[in-house]
């Protein structure tokens, strides 16, 4: 069965510091991952898509996301945090069937 | 373009009582996915419609239904509501072939 694990619940950075978010994956093929960021009270938006073309995704906001297969991994960063940034972000991936399966979510705290 | 819409926004409700939430999907979008979001559980996929079938299906009870029109719009129903369906139920869009979904503001439900 496929799955998805964010490493962090919380993260702390201060504004002008460089964003980590860790997402391991689990998977019998070559899946489909996505970001998506969730601010207070909103739905959910899409950061940046993974579909098999480049290992290296950029998104919106100056995100992008490496993936790693030897690692499984799909790590979200960004240079430098700005307090805008400030929300929960998810990593998802897409089944066989086209449902899609989040992580658990990791809320990211952008210190002034 | 307009994006997808959901009413309402917000709802109270008390244990028994049954409720209908409603999406509008994006123009063009034919795929209308739902989800569940809670502090304990996270993001669940509930169901997803596809020309007015119901093409994939959660693992949520039957009180759970939906459906969708030939205008794509969308509803979904929880029948005999308890405690634990608090919950923001988000609906999202995609087209057809596409993986990418696309998210609504979501209906934030209390069930007292």
């Amino acid at each position: 069965a496929q799955s998805v694990t964010q490493l962090d619940s919380h993260v702390s950075v201060s504004e002008g510091t460089p964003v980590l978010l860790r997402c391991n994956y689990s998977s019998s093929y070559s899946p489909s991952l996505f970001w998506y960021v969730q601010h207070p009270n909103k739905g959910l938006q899409l950061l940046l898509k993974y579909t098999s073309a480049a290992t290296l995704v950029k998104g919106i906001n100056g995100f992008e996301a490496e993936f790693k297969k030897s690692e499984t991994s799909f790590h979200l960063t960004k240079p430098s945090a700005h307090m805008s940034d400030a929300a929960e972000y998810f990593c998802v991936l897409m089944d066989s069937s086209y449902k899609l399966i989040f992580g658990s979510g990791t809320r990211l705290l952008v210190r002034p | 373009k307009a994006g997808v819409t959901q009413t309402p926004r917000y709802l109270i409700k008390t244990r028994g009582q049954q409720v209908t939430l409603s999406c509008s999907p994006i123009s063009g979008h034919r795929s209308v996915s739902w989800y569940q979001q809670t502090p304990g559980q996270g993001l669940q996929f509930l169901f997803e419609y596809f020309s007015e079938t119901q093409r994939n299906k959660g693992n949520f009870p039957g009180r759970f239904s939906g459906r969708q029109f030939s205008n794509s719009r969308s509803e979904m129903n929880v029948s005999t509501l308890e405690l634990g369906d608090s919950a923001l139920y988000l609906c999202a869009s995609s087209l057809v072939g596409e993986e990418t979904q696309y998210f609504g503001p979501g209906t934030r439900l209390l069930v007292l």
